[in-house]
C-alpha cells in the first residue's frame, strides 16, 4: 500500500459545528504532517508530527486540533472555524532521517459557510 | 526564513512547443527539490532532485538541479493540451526529529492552447 488515504473529500461545514478530518497510512511512515492550501496559493505547513509526536505547529489558531493517535492515523479537530478557513486541506506522510518517499493524500476541500 | 522563488508565474504557449520553469530558493538544511503538477486538486508528484540525482526524466517532462546555482529546471517538450496546470517547485528541509518540511514556491500556471 503505497497510498495516504484521506476524508472525507469534501466537507462544508457551519461555523458553529465541530468535525473531523482523517487521513491514514500504512507504509510505516513515522512522520505526518497536515498542509494547507488557500485558492490559487501553494500548500503552506500547519502541523508536523513525528513519532506520533507533535514537533511543530505553524502558529496555527486553536480552533485547528490535531491528534495523531497512532502510527499510521492523523486526525485534525475542526470548531469553530471561519469562512476564510475554507481550504484545501492535505494530509502528507514520510520515512523518518531520509526526504524519500514523501507522499500526498488527495485532499479534504473544506468549506465553512 | 526559507524561500523558493518560481518564474514565470504565468506562461501560455501553443501545443508542440517546449517550455522551461524556473525556480530558485534559499533554504537552510536543504535535502530536496520536488517538483508537482496540480490542476483542480491534490498536488501529483513528478520528479525528486538531491545531491546524489541532480537530473531526472519521464517521457516529455525533465528536470535538472544545479546545486551551485540553487536552482531547477523543469522542461516540457512538446507541450500538450494536457499539459495545461500549475506546476508548483518545493524545497525539502529538515525539521528535526527525523521529519521533513515543503517549503512551496508561488507555481507557475502553464496554459497550452490547440
Amino acid at each position: 500500500d503505497t497510498e495516504v488515504t484521506q476524508t472525507p473529500k469534501h466537507l462544508v461545514m457551519g461555523m458553529t459545528n465541530k468535525k473531523s478530518l482523517k487521513c491514514e497510512q500504512h507504509m510505516g511512515h513515522r512522520a505526518m504532517y497536515w498542509y494547507k492550501q488557500k485558492a490559487k496559493k501553494p500548500p503552506e505547513l500547519m502541523f508536523v508530527y513525528s513519532y506520533e509526536k507533535l514537533s511543530i505547529n505553524e502558529s496555527v489558531p486553536s480552533r485547528f486540533s490535531p491528534e495523531c493517535p497512532n502510527s499510521s492515523l492523523l486526525n485534525l479537530h475542526l470548531h469553530a472555524l471561519q469562512p476564510e478557513d475554507s481550504a484545501l486541506y492535505l494530509c502528507a506522510s514520510s520515512q523518518v532521517y531520509t526526504p524519500y518517499g514523501y507522499t500526498f493524500g488527495s485532499g479534504t476541500r473544506l468549506t465553512v459557510v | 526564513e526559507d524561500k523558493v522563488v518560481q518564474s514565470p508565474l504565468s506562461l501560455v504557449v501553443h501545443e508542440g512547443d517546449t517550455v522551461t520553469l524556473n525556480c530558485s530558493y534559499e533554504v537552510t538544511n536543504f535535502r530536496s527539490l520536488l517538483w508537482y503538477k496540480q490542476e483542480k486538486k491534490a498536488p501529483t508528484f513528478l520528479f525528486m532532485l538531491t545531491s546524489s540525482g541532480i537530473e531526472k526524466k519521464s517521457g516529455r517532462l525533465s528536470s535538472i538541479l544545479d546545486k551551485k546555482e540553487l536552482s531547477s529546471i523543469l522542461n516540457i517538450t512538446a507541450t500538450q493540451t494536457g499539459d495545461s496546470a500549475i506546476y508548483l517547485c518545493a524545497v525539502t528541509t529538515y525539521s528535526g526529529a527525523g521529519s521533513y518540511q515543503l517549503t512551496f514556491g508561488k507555481g507557475t500556471k502553464l496554459s497550452v492552447i490547440p
